[in-house]
């Protein structure tokens, strides 16, 4: 049964402490990506990475990291730099055809909060 | 640069009336165009995507949209909801093998 796995699906942290969400596809796709979502603000792009070994920053990349050693995983660490951190955060993944990704698949998502 | 615009924060209709979501995107290259779906604390379903080809594109769920270069909109449309449909609906544009999402569309769909 292929997909993407994301865990856990709700999580709480102390403000100051990095927190390291999971994501995990055996999709065989090439392609993985991070999504941050608060109301009424759509997705917004925190990292991508188009092949193993390989990844750029989206729009909002400041206070996260990521790394990207094997194709199926590509966890997201969300540090005390991070001035928001609580949020929805959702993983997708993209098969790639002549170089290009088109549509995505989503994750179930993971609920931070950060008091 | 692509941008997509969702014309409409949220949507209000009563079951069994039809909808229509709107989306506008601007670009001035050949663009791919999707439509999410987003049931509460769940992540992205796609609905229907349009690649090339035939401007009407029949989705999952009974949606459909139609790509419209000269207006440079892809409305999402469904003839008959139903109180599941009740949802956040996502536009969004492939740039670079990126996608660009609109704002969302929240459904609200009433007995």
């Amino acid at each position: 049964d292929g997909g993407i796995t994301q865990s856990p699906k709700y999580l709480f942290r102390k403000e100051g402490q990095n927190v390291t969400l999971s994501c995990e596809q055996n999709l065989n796709h090439d392609a993985m990506y991070w999504y941050r979502q608060d109301p009424g603000q759509g997705l917004r792009l925190i990292y991508y990475s188009q092949i193993v070994n390989d990844f750029q920053k989206g729009d909002i990349a400041e206070g996260y990291s990521v790394s990207r050693e094997k194709k199926e995983s590509f966890p997201l660490t969300v540090t005390s730099a991070q001035k928001n951190p609580t949020a929805f955060y959702l993983c997708a993944s993209s098969p790639r055809d002549g170089g290009l990704s088109y549509e995505q698949y989503f994750g179930p998502g993971t609920r931070l909060t950060v008091t | 640069a692509q941008s997509v615009t969702q014309l409409d924060s949220q949507v209000p209709v009563f079951e069994e009336a039809p909808v229509e979501l709107r989306c506008n995107y601007s670009s001035s290259v050949s663009v791919y165009l999707f439509w999410y779906v987003q049931y509460p604390n769940q992540g992205l379903q796609l609905l229907l995507k349009y690649l090339s080809g035939s401007t009407l594109v029949k989705g999952i769920n009974g949606f459909e949209a139609e790509f419209n270069k000269s207006q440079t909109s892809f409305h999402l449309r469904k003839p008959s909801v139903h109180i599941s449909d009740t949802a956040e609906y996502f536009c969004a544009v492939s740039r670079g093998g990126k996608l660009i999402f609109g704002q969302g569309t929240e459904l609200s769909v009433k007995p």
